[in-house]
């Protein structure tokens, strides 16, 4: 089983969509969870850290359940610019502090 | 807003030829890690440095690797005789600590040919 897994994609969705993207992980040892954007051929950006009792930041909700070994992300009212990959990634690992990426889902955001 | 740089932002080498890549991470952090991404291929962990040693490192990181934090400021990742697959963005992050945010420079693509 893959360390973290994604759905590859891609999702067209129009502007104004909400769109949800999930993420699993497979080492329940994991400590810290976080969704990155990456742009193409451009280096991962951070977009959010996702807390045990969920977070948002504007029109992006993240949640973590545990239990499940599984996170989420949510766009509500999804903008052209939100056009990217978006990296789900994990760290803590049994004492280990290195971040282990999935290899992402593509999101086209369309006019 | 303080942030991860890297240089040179491309490098083409000969196939066995070194190549020094080298980062400057945000000032007050102390964790420092380099990555790499092959095209249309998921971002990889390489090696995590902390305290000026190395705190873990991958498969892929073997003995033609090797990092080294020669001053104060910069942090860089040494490929001793380059090959055909090693040609990669490679990222260099840091972090203030365990479980905090990391942020990433905007890479440097090795081409080997």
């Amino acid at each position: 089983r893959k360390e973290v897994e994604q759905d590859p994609g891609p999702f067209n969705v129009p502007e104004g969509a909400t769109v949800a993207f999930n993420c699993t992980y497979s080492n329940s040892a994991s400590q810290s969870f976080f969704w990155y954007r990456q742009d193409c051929r451009k280096e991962p950006k951070l977009l959010m850290s996702v807390y045990s009792s969920g977070n948002e930041d504007g029109r992006f909700t993240a949640q973590l359940n545990r239990a499940s070994q599984y996170i989420s992300l949510l766009i509500r009212d999804s903008k052209l610019s939100d056009s990217a990959t978006y990296l789900c990634v994990v760290s803590g690992q049994g004492g280990s502090e290195k971040l282990v990426f999935g290899k992402g889902t593509k999101l086209t955001v369309n006019p | 807003e303080p942030e991860v740089t890297q240089t040179p932002s491309h490098q083409v080498t000969q196939m066995g030829q070194e190549v020094i890549l080298r980062c400057v991470p945000i000032s007050n952090h102390l964790y420092f890690y380099w990555y790499r991404q092959i095209l249309g291929q998921k971002v990889e962990f390489l090696v995590s440095f902390y305290n000026n040693e190395i705190s873990e490192k991958s498969e892929i990181f073997d003995d033609q690797f090797s990092v080294e934090r020669p001053d104060g400021s910069n942090f860089t990742l040494k490929i001793r005789s380059t090959k055909l697959e090693d040609s990669a963005m490679y990222f260099c992050a840091s972090r203030t600590g365990p479980g905090t945010e990391a942020f990433f420079g905007q890479g440097t693509r090795l081409t080997v040919v």
